[in-house]
């Protein structure tokens, strides 16, 4: 059990190229999402995912794509590298806890080992 | 957007001494989170908080939800080196898991 995976841990892009980060996770998690850090500024959401086939936007998803083609499978795209994409990116997976009544609660967020990205 | 205002910002302290970081917010949250980030590293769930009032304890860690909701603190007994790494709170209101983090209090401890 991997837990999350994610490819590649660093990267160093010009502007203007793209590229594609994959995050894997192996617990048949529903809940996908994907988080840039910065210095000073936490966490912040980029785009999520509540099932295969679905995505949603967080709260800073400009200049991003992502796909869930797979359940297992999270990829976030850039299609044209800015310097100010240069982060560290973070990848976490969770799940829903259900009873007769519904959902009533989450399972907290595993999170992958990062992916550091520069743009020159 | 929500925001979690965490405090310190950094902390340096000597092995064995007590160290207290604390995160507040001008919204409320059902669910607080603290986690360790070590270098290089992803985040660590260290202590998951449900209830206004709640205290709980892992180890040399102990966390309170505040009581009105828009506060929270952890403490570490008893440093060691080991603790070194930056702590994120977390606050969560709402369907969909979605999180809202403070920046992070980086912890450095001097042998």
């Amino acid at each position: 059990n991997a837990g999350v995976t994610q490819t590649p841990k660093f990267r160093v892009l010009k502007t203007g190229q793209s590229m594609t980060l994959l995050c894997a996770q192996d617990m048949n998690h529903e809940y996908m999402y994907w988080y840039r850090q910065d210095p000073g500024m936490g966490l912040r959401l980029i785009h999520y995912s509540v099932g295969e086939g679905t995505t949603a936007k967080g709260e800073v998803p400009d200049g991003y794509n992502v796909s869930r083609l797979k359940k297992q499978n999270f990829l976030l795209g850039l299609e044209s590298a800015a310097p100010s994409q240069t982060s560290v990116y973070f990848c976490a997976s969770s799940y829903e806890i259900t009873g007769l009544a519904g959902i009533w609660g989450y399972n907290e967020q595993f999170f992958g080992p990062g992916t550091r990205l520069t743009v020159l | 957007g929500q925001q979690l205002n965490q405090s310190p910002q950094s902390m340096f302290i000597q092995e064995g001494e007590d160290v207290s970081m604390n995160c507040t917010s001008s919204s409320i949250f059902n669910t607080w989170l603290w986690y360790k980030q070590d270098p290089g590293e992803g985040p660590v769930l260290l202590i998951a908080l449900y209830k206004a009032g709640e205290l709980t304890s892992n180890g040399r860690l102990t966390a309170q939800f505040g009581i009105t909701r828009k506060d929270s603190f952890l403490n570490i007994s008893a440093s060691i080196p080991s603790d070194v790494g930056i702590y994120f709170c977390a606050g969560r209101l709402g369907a969909g898991n979605m999180l809202t983090f403070g920046g992070g209090t980086r912890l450095m401890v001097k042998p």
